[in-house]
């Protein structure tokens, strides 16, 4: 069985600071997707990354990067310098296969607020 | 740009009442997903459909039913609605594969 673990319900920082969001997927299969995905005060949610388990390179999309460390299960999401604007809810969801299609299954979900 | 819709923001039904939530998508998706959202617990998965006229059971069906008539339309049905469904209702699509579902703006549903 596949589990999503996002540790922290909340977490608050100040403004240009950085901030890490930390997601742990166990699964036995070798081959899996897992995304991020933003959920701003607004309520809609925003895909944000997709990456896949032969994928351990570090990727960066201006002041967000995510680091995918197969050994340890961790998808974890940094944001640099943080913004105002950055304040959401950030959602790991891993990509699960099934007979007749495929489904998004959801970590419940780490609120960040960012102060000034 | 993908665009999901929702027949309402907020609706407000008594218990026992028959509710239909609508989700419309204009991207010819094959995949349509409807989750529900409570605070702690994240989206749970509640039915999807990977094609018109089929369909699958998520996490939590109970209590909900799903018609898929048409590609571009994917219906959430509460039978006979109860306040432990009160939650919001988001629905997204997606074209298949490892493609990322595009969330609607939710519906707020309220029972009473």
């Amino acid at each position: 069985a596949q589990k999503v673990t996002q540790a922290q319900t909340e977490i608050s920082v100040v403004e240009k600071e950085d901030v890490t969001l930390d997601c742990v997927y166990e699964t036995r299969d070798t081959t899996y997707y897992l995304f991020w995905y933003k959920q701003p005060p607004s309520g809609e949610l925003v895909f944000l990354i997709r990456r896949n388990s032969f994928d351990e390179q570090n990727e960066i999309s201006g002041r967000y990067s995510w680091n995918f460390q197969k050994s340890t299960s961790s998808f974890n999401f940094t944001i640099t310098a943080s913004q105002v604007v950055d304040s959401a809810v950030y959602f790991c969801a891993p990509h699960i296969l099934t007979g007749g299609g495929n489904k998004l299954t959801f970590g419940t979900g780490t609120q960040l607020k960012v102060e000034l | 740009d993908v665009k999901v819709t929702q027949s309402s923001r907020y609706l407000v039904k008594r218990t026992g009442e028959k509710v239909f939530l609508e989700c419309v998508q204009d991207m010819d998706h094959e995949n349509m997903f409807w989750y529900r959202q409570d605070p702690g617990l994240g989206l749970r998965l509640i039915y999807f459909s990977y094609d018109v006229k089929m369909k699958e059971k998520g996490d939590i069906p109970e209590g909900y039913s799903v018609s898929r008539e048409k590609k571009e339309r994917f219906s959430l049905i509460l039978e006979s609605a109860s306040t432990n469904q009160t939650s919001m209702y988001l629905c997204a699509s997606s074209s298949g594969g490892t493609k990322p579902p595009y969330f609607g703006p939710g519906t707020r549903l309220t029972v009473l």
